[in-house]
């Protein structure tokens, strides 16, 4: 199975500055439309999982511009431009390249 | 607007089977676009995949190894619905367990269930 590593594990963001966080999968994610299939979720608290971004850079429908993702193979990035209230939650990644999918661990965003 | 409606049991017994139902509204189970996923979350096991059916002129399933013998996922075209079995269940099987659509061409969950969560316990 792959494994997915995310860090840092929290994060603690005053309101209006950036955030990243970075997702490590144990192999390469590269699929064969030349894509990195690395997805990344939102879970507010409460809530299911919303779908942010997908194959590692494109955002999901309705997804404002301050979120972006980044990065090919193996090693990953989530970055908001400039964090918001309603951005708190755990952000997972997820590599979606074949079953079994598997998670991160996750890393929780909440407002300084 | 589609949306997966849960339902279940909050509470089984242990050895006894688990059985979650997800009703689809605004999709086909049978539609051959996408994919209908059981997921779990607890605090120890995170976002665990368990597996998931889609329909390509017959039924296609695939089970995580780990609940691959003891998992049951059936598709009722009659009532548009999914529903998850978990035999043999332990306290270990206590999580929230949620119902999400898999879109194959882009290759994520666009759409998830609100969740139901199963407390194994005598």
């Amino acid at each position: 199975d792959i494994v997915m590593t995310q860090s840092p594990l929290s994060l603690s963001v005053p309101p209006g500055e950036p955030a990243s966080i970075s997702c490590r999968s144990s192999q390469s994610l590269l699929y064969s439309n030349g894509n990195n299939c690395l997805n990344w979720y939102l879970q507010k608290p409460g809530q299911s999982p919303q779908l942010l971004i997908y194959f590692a850079s494109s955002r999901a429908s309705g997804v404002p511009d301050r979120f972006s993702g980044s990065g090919s193979g193996t090693d990953f990035t989530l970055k908001i431009s400039r964090v918001e209230a309603e951005d708190v939650g755990v952000y997972y990644c997820m590599h979606a390249l074949h079953t079994p999918l598997t998670f991160g661990r996750g890393t929780t965003v909440d407002i300084k | 607007q589609v949306q997966l409606q849960q339902s279940g049991p909050g509470l089984v017994k242990p050895s006894q089977t688990l059985s979650v139902t997800c009703a689809i509204s605004g999709d086909s189970v049978s539609s051959n676009t996408v994919a209908w996923n059981w997921i779990r979350q607890s605090p120890s096991r995170g976002l665990e995949w368990l597996g998931r059916t889609w329909y390509w002129s017959r039924w296609y399933y695939e089970f995580a190894v780990s609940v691959k013998s003891r998992i049951t996922i059936n598709a009722d075209t009659t009532k548009n619905q999914l529903l998850l079995q978990l035999s043999s269940v332990t306290p270990e099987d206590t999580a929230v367990y949620y119902c999400a659509r898999w879109d194959h061409e882009e290759r994520y969950f666009d759409l998830w269930g609100r969740g139901t969560l199963v407390t194994v316990s005598s």
